[in-house]
């Protein structure tokens, strides 16, 4: 089955800087790439997703790049605010089997003012 | 529109007794799935549910656990014999059929199995 290692699992930067979030996965058929931020007592909410065959994509401060060869993809959050403040998930999924989500084991981030 | 919705919001229940946790979809998703999120964990998925198949319990971790969807939309996760270590938050989501993954989370349930 799948499996997803993400790191690290906990970030504090300073407000205004960048953070990366990095995640890996095992199966080379993976072809749906998502990630979650997750505020406290909420369920997770989609910020952005990447598909198989795209390298790169980005939503204003957010963006996320995908390495098919190394099996490999991360987020980067640029210019932080305090609101980005939260844990976030990475996940990967194999639209073959039903398109469960295996999930990384999150990284809690912590932007300081 | 309205997302999705979980009901309890919270849960406390004595151990060996039975739960029963709801779902309520996205109106027009067809699939929907149950996670289940220890404290400061992950997501582990437990069941998927599409459309008229049968479902996928592959992650179902005892014979305890067990999920119905009536009608193709509320959804209905039951834990029987409540054990301690079922304390955890029960997340719901839902997707379009051929959305290609793109699941939508519901608030979750919080349960304490005391």
């Amino acid at each position: 089955g799948e499996n997803v290692e993400q790191h690290p699992s906990t970030l504090s930067v300073q407000e205004g800087d960048s953070a990366v979030i990095k995640c890996t996965y095992s199966d080379s058929a993976s072809n749906y790439f998502p990630w979650y931020k997750q505020e406290l007592g909420k369920g997770p909410q989609l910020i952005i997703d990447i598909r198989s065959n795209v390298g790169e994509k980005k939503d204003q401060r957010i963006a996320v790049t995908l390495n098919k060869t190394a099996k490999h993809f991360s987020l980067h959050i640029t210019e932080t605010q305090p609101e980005d403040s939260a844990v976030y998930f990475c996940a990967a999924t194999i639209k073959a089997a039903g398109n469960k989500l295996t999930f990384g084991g999150g990284t809690r981030v912590l932007v300081k003012p | 529109g309205a997302g999705v919705s979980q009901s309890p919001s919270n849960k406390v229940t004595e151990k060996g007794k039975d739960v029963e946790l709801r779902c309520d979809p996205i109106s027009g998703h067809t699939a929907l799935y149950w996670y289940r999120q220890s404290l400061g964990q992950g997501l582990e998925f437990l069941i998927y549910f599409q459309g008229n198949s049968a479902p996928d319990k592959s992650g179902l971790p005892s014979d305890r656990f067990s999920a119905e969807r009536t009608g193709g939309s509320v959804s209905t996760l039951t834990i029987q014999r409540t054990q301690q270590e079922d304390s955890a938050v029960y997340l719901c989501a839902s997707s379009l059929a051929d959305g290609g993954g793109t699941q939508y989370f519901g608030p979750g349930t919080r349960l304490l199995v005391l």
